[in-house]
C-alpha cells in the first residue's frame, strides 16, 4: 500500500525557517517525481515545488522561489522541503504528493502537515 | 503561467441530479496534462480523472471528464450524497497549477 506521511510542521515566527519531511513507503520511491502542494486555511490548492526522481529537475512556484528548497534522499525514501524567510502568507497545510507520468497527475497524497507563520 | 478558471464557484444540486463543472485554461493545455480532484473537509485531495477523461483507480463510472484545448468539463451523472465536496482541476502542461475550485453543495 502506498503511504506518504508528512512531518515537521508547526508554529514559526515570520522570517523563521522550518524543514518538512515526507516519508514514502509501498512503492519504489526512486522511480517517481514528487511534489509539494499547499492549502492555506479555507483556500484552494497551490502547487509549491516538484523534483524529478533523480533530483535532476527541480521547479518552484514564483511565490516560494529563492526561499524554499526541495530535496530528496532516495536511500531513505524521503522527500524534504526546507522553508526559509517564512511569511504569514506561507501559513498552510503542506501536502506531499506522488507524481505519475504519462498523463501527468498526482495519484497519491499524504495527510498533510500544518505550518503556521505568526508572531 | 497557465491560469485555470473554474465555474461555477458554487453549485447547489440535489442527490440524483447531474452536475457539470467547468475548467477553462488561459492557454491551450494538452489533454494528457489535465486532471480533476475531489476534496472533502479535513481530507487530502483525491484523484478522480487524469488525461482529461481517464478515471483513476476505484472511481465510480458516474464520474466522467471531457474537453480539449482550453475547455474541460467534469460531469457527475447522478449525484450521490458522498459526492458533495470541492472539486479542483489541475494542469501540468506548463509547470503545474490548480483552478480555484468548485464547491458542490446539497440543495
Amino acid at each position: 500500500e502506498v503511504q506518504l506521511v508528512e512531518s515537521g510542521g508547526g508554529l514559526v515566527k515570520p522570517g523563521g525557517s522550518l524543514r518538512l519531511s515526507c516519508a514514502a513507503s509501498g512503492f519504489t520511491f526512486s522511480s517517481y517525481s514528487m511534489n509539494w502542494v499547499r492549502q492555506a486555511p479555507g483556500k484552494g490548492l497551490e502547487w509549491v515545488s516538484s523534483i524529478s526522481s533523480s533530483s535532476s529537475y527541480i521547479y518552484y512556484a514564483d511565490s516560494v522561489k529563492g526561499r524554499f528548497t526541495i530535496s530528496r534522499d532516495n536511500a531513505k525514501n524521503s522527500l524534504y522541503l526546507q522553508m526559509n524567510s517564512l511569511r504569514a502568507e506561507d501559513t498552510a497545510v503542506y501536502y506531499c504528493a506522488r507524481e505519475r507520468r504519462g498523463a501527468t497527475r498526482n495519484d497519491y497524497w499524504g495527510q498533510g502537515t500544518l505550518v503556521t507563520v505568526s508572531s | 503561467e497557465i491560469v485555470l478558471t473554474q465555474s461555477p464557484g458554487t453549485l447547489s444540486l440535489s442527490p440524483g441530479e447531474r452536475a457539470t463543472l467547468s475548467c477553462r485554461a488561459s492557454q491551450s493545455v494538452s489533454s494528457s496534462y489535465l486532471a480533476w480532484y475531489q476534496q472533502k473537509p479535513g481530507q487530502a485531495p483525491r484523484l478522480l480523472i487524469y488525461g482529461a477523461s481517464s478515471r483513476a483507480t476505484g472511481i465510480p463510472d458516474r464520474f466522467s471528464g471531457s474537453g480539449s484545448g482550453t475547455d474541460f468539463t467534469l460531469t457527475i451523472s447522478r449525484l450521490e450524497p458522498e459526492d458533495f465536496a470541492v472539486y479542483y482541476c489541475q494542469q501540468y502542461g506548463s509547470l503545474c497549477s490548480f483552478g480555484q475550485g468548485t464547491k458542490l453543495e446539497i440543495k
